[in-house]
């Protein structure tokens, strides 16, 4: 089956430094990838989604890439703010059956320090 | 954006009672999801619809039953609530179209005693 699988458990850094998430993933199909944000007592948003014609997508200055050759969708930024401090899912959509859900990693909590 | 609603956004149960935890989306998505979040294990899938009036089980779907009796509304229902049913509960909804992205309600936080 399909599996996720993220950078564990608590990630802390100063504010304006760079953060960095992997994400790995197991599918026998091309899926699709995701990155969601919840802060706290929120609920899941979408952050990024891949696309198919490899271009990177940003958002909130976020960044993503697709490596289908090593499986990842690594979460990246240049510089951090205290506002990212949240819970971030890497999650996939399965290649065979998009519509059948999507697949989460246990998640990364961020914590952005002044 | 997606919007999806869930009532009761909290509820606190006894061990063998019935529960019912409610979804409404207003975007004419064709397609609902029922995730749990626990601390260590991240969402997962309990039941999903492509369609009113049928339901999909998920990944963990033991114990718990799902109804779709119209496009707009999903509704998760845990017959005999038991203490590992605490949990904090989302519904999603998604176009069905692109990447299937999802869009989550605000959650239901359950507590069985």
């Amino acid at each position: 089956g399909d599996s996720v699988t993220q950078t564990e458990g608590l990630v802390t850094l100063t504010e304006g430094l760079p953060v960095m998430l992997n994400c790995t993933y197991q599918s026998t199909y091309s899926p699709f990838l995701f990155w969601y944000v919840q802060h706290l007592n929120e609920a899941p948003k979408l952050l990024l989604k891949s696309f198919t014609d490899n271009k990177r997508p940003e958002h909130q200055g976020f960044h993503a890439t697709l490596h289908k050759s090593s499986s990842s969708f690594h979460l990246q930024k240049s510089s951090a703010q205290l506002s990212d401090s949240a819970l971030y899912y890497c999650a996939l959509s399965d290649g065979s059956n998009y519509a059948q859900g999507l697949t989460f990693g246990l998640g990364t909590r961020v914590s952005v320090f002044p | 954006e997606a919007a999806v609603t869930q009532s009761p956004r909290s509820k606190v149960a006894v061990t063998g009672g019935k529960v019912t935890l409610s979804c409404h989306q207003t975007n004419n998505h064709d397609y609902m999801y029922w995730y749990r979040q626990d601390t260590g294990h991240g969402l997962r899938l309990i039941h999903y619809s492509y369609v009113a009036d049928s339901t999909e089980k998920g990944d963990i779907p033991d114990g718990y039953k799902a109804s779709r009796p119209s496009q707009e509304n999903f509704s998760l229902i845990l017959e005999l609530a038991s203490l590992s049913q605490t949990a904090v509960y989302f519904c999603a909804s998604s176009s069905g179209t692109g990447a299937y992205e999802q869009y989550f309600g605000p959650g239901t936080r359950l507590t069985v005693l």
